[in-house]
């Protein structure tokens, strides 16, 4: 087991572009979630996985973001036309159990320009 | 008032001393209280958990966690370089999403 894996590492993109990441999580962990976490500030919740269900969403994902997570395996969050405010890192974590222990993974660095 | 506070530092000592590392908090439903360490450019590393009030120990990691006061804390004894991350308070109620704290820096000067 290699822990949490995302993809890509670094994205740099312009500005009103797409971008996907993708999340690749422990592999028997039900629970998947994604955060985004900017300089100096602890990761914030945007969503989450049991299975392939999308049980709670933040108010911080607004409709331009979407996530999924076909057949409770890997997830794609997308992105659509960034914003620069939408520059951050983009952490992925999975859990077993109640999900109290989640496991990130490296983050996915996007950069909007 | 954020849920969660905590001290951003940079804080600097040298190596071998005991670091203390603390987190207040607003939110009285709070039940599980994590410590998280991320290294530059990296993930967050749980380092461990409590649940509800009282100490745990975990090699040279001791947590502490007071609800009365809605104060914790993480105490590292013998601090060594490789302690030198941002380290990162977290909660979360006994059903909700977890809530972290800004972090704190924390540099170890051999």
């Amino acid at each position: 087991d290699t822990g949490v894996s995302q993809n890509p590492r670094h994205k740099i993109t312009k500005r009103g572009q797409n971008v996907t990441f993708r999340c690749d999580p422990i592999s028997e962990h039900n629970r998947l979630y994604w955060y985004r976490q900017t300089l100096g500030q602890g990761p914030e919740f945007l969503t989450y996985f049991q299975n392939e269900a999308q049980l709670e969403k933040s108010r911080l994902l607004s409709d331009r973001f979407s996530a999924e997570r076909p057949k409770g395996s890997f997830s794609t969050l997308e992105i659509q036309r960034t914003e620069q405010g939408d520059s951050a890192m983009y952490l992925c974590a999975s859990s077993s159990g109640q999900g109290i222990e989640q496991y990130f993974g490296p983050g996915t660095r996007l950069t909007v320009t | 008032q954020k849920e969660v506070e905590q001290d951003p530092g940079p804080l600097s000592v040298p190596e071998g001393a005991i670091v203390s590392l603390n987190c207040t908090y607003s939110n009285s439903a709070f039940q599980y209280f994590m410590w998280y360490r991320q290294y530059s450019r990296k993930g967050p590393e749980l380092l461990m958990y409590t649940y509800s009030s009282g100490n745990k120990e975990d090699g040279r990691f001791t947590a502490q966690v007071d609800k009365s006061s809605k104060y914790i804390s993480l105490f590292i004894r013998d601090s060594q370089p490789s302690d030198s991350a941002t380290y990162l308070c977290a909660m979360r109620t006994s059903y909700d999403k977890v809530i972290f704290g800004p972090g704190t820096s924390l540099s170890v000067i051999p």
